[in-house]
C-alpha cells in the first residue's frame, strides 16, 4: 500500500449519469493529481492541485471536474460522460511542489470506470 | 516539447536472469529528473528508481540500477536476478518545472 486510497475500485455508468470519484491520502502531501490510463496510451495528467490550488488543467473536457476540498481529499465529478471515457483513473499524491526533492508520486490503486 | 519513448512494448526475461528496459526522452533542458515506475497486475504502481539529471552516478536501488546516458537522452533500467515478483508494466517518466510525461510502458514478463 501506498498510502493512497481511492473509491470506487470499479464503476459501471451511462452516459446520462453523475458519478464521483474519490482520493484520499495519509501521506501529509500538499500536492494531489488525476491521471488518465487508457490501453496502449502513455499516462495522461489531466489535473494538478498545490495546496487545494488547480494548476494544471490539460486540456480537459468540461465533463470531468475536480475538486480538492482540502490537502487530503481530491475529488472528480463526472457527467455525460463518452465511451471513450472509460479507462483506469489514477491519483496520485506528492510532498509539495518545488520542493527541489522530484516530484515522486505515490499512487492509489486507481478507479476502473466503464462507460456505457 | 519534451517526449518519453520506451520502444519496448513487451520484454520477457528467464528468472534469475537479467534484463534490460530501455528508455529515451527528447528535452531542451539540462536540469530535470527521470524515473522508473513498476504497475504489477491489479496493484499500485510503485517508485522503482529515480534519478536527477545533474547526478553523474547511475542510481541503484537494491536489484535494480539505471544507465543514464545524459547526452545521448537514455535512461535503461537494468533488472538484476530477475524474481516472479518482478512482473509488471514498467513507466518511465521524465519530470521538470511541475511536468511530468511518461512512457508508454514496457510489459515484463519472468519465466520460471
Amino acid at each position: 500500500e501506498t498510502g493512497v486510497t481511492q473509491t470506487p475500485r470499479h464503476l459501471v455508468m451511462g452516459m446520462t449519469n453523475k458519478k464521483s470519484l474519490k482520493c484520499e491520502q495519509h501521506l501529509g502531501h500538499n500536492a494531489m493529481y488525476w491521471y488518465k490510463q487508457s490501453a496502449k496510451k502513455p499516462l495522461e495528467l489531466m489535473f494538478v492541485y498545490n495546496f487545494k490550488e488547480q494548476t494544471e488543467n490539460n486540456s480537459v473536457p468540461s465533463r470531468f471536474s475536480p475538486e480538492c476540498p482540502n490537502s487530503s481529499h481530491l475529488f472528480l465529478h463526472l457527467h455525460t460522460l463518452q465511451p471513450e471515457d472509460s479507462a483506469l483513473y489514477l491519483c496520485a499524491s506528492s510532498p509539495k511542489r518545488g520542493s527541489g526533492i522530484g516530484e515522486t508520486q505515490y499512487f492509489g490503486p486507481g478507479t476502473r470506470l466503464l462507460v456505457l | 516539447a519534451q517526449t518519453v519513448t520506451q520502444s519496448q512494448p513487451e520484454m520477457s526475461v528467464q528468472e534469475a536472469e537479467t534484463v534490460t528496459l530501455s528508455c529515451t526522452y527528447d528535452t531542451s533542458e539540462s536540469d530535470y529528473y527521470l524515473f522508473w515506475y513498476k504497475q504489477p497486475p491489479s496493484r499500485q504502481m510503485i517508485l522503482v528508481i529515480r534519478q536527477e539529471a545533474y547526478k553523474q552516478q547511475n542510481a541503484t536501488e537494491n536489484r535494480f540500477s539505471v544507465n543514464f546516458q545524459k547526452a545521448a537522452k537514455s535512461f535503461s533500467l537494468k533488472i538484476s536476478d530477475s524474481q516472479l515478483g518482478d512482473a509488471a508494466m514498467y513507466f518511465c517518466a521524465y519530470y521538470r518545472d511541475d511536468k511530468i510525461i511518461f512512457g508508454k510502458g514496457t510489459r515484463l514478463h519472468i519465466l520460471p
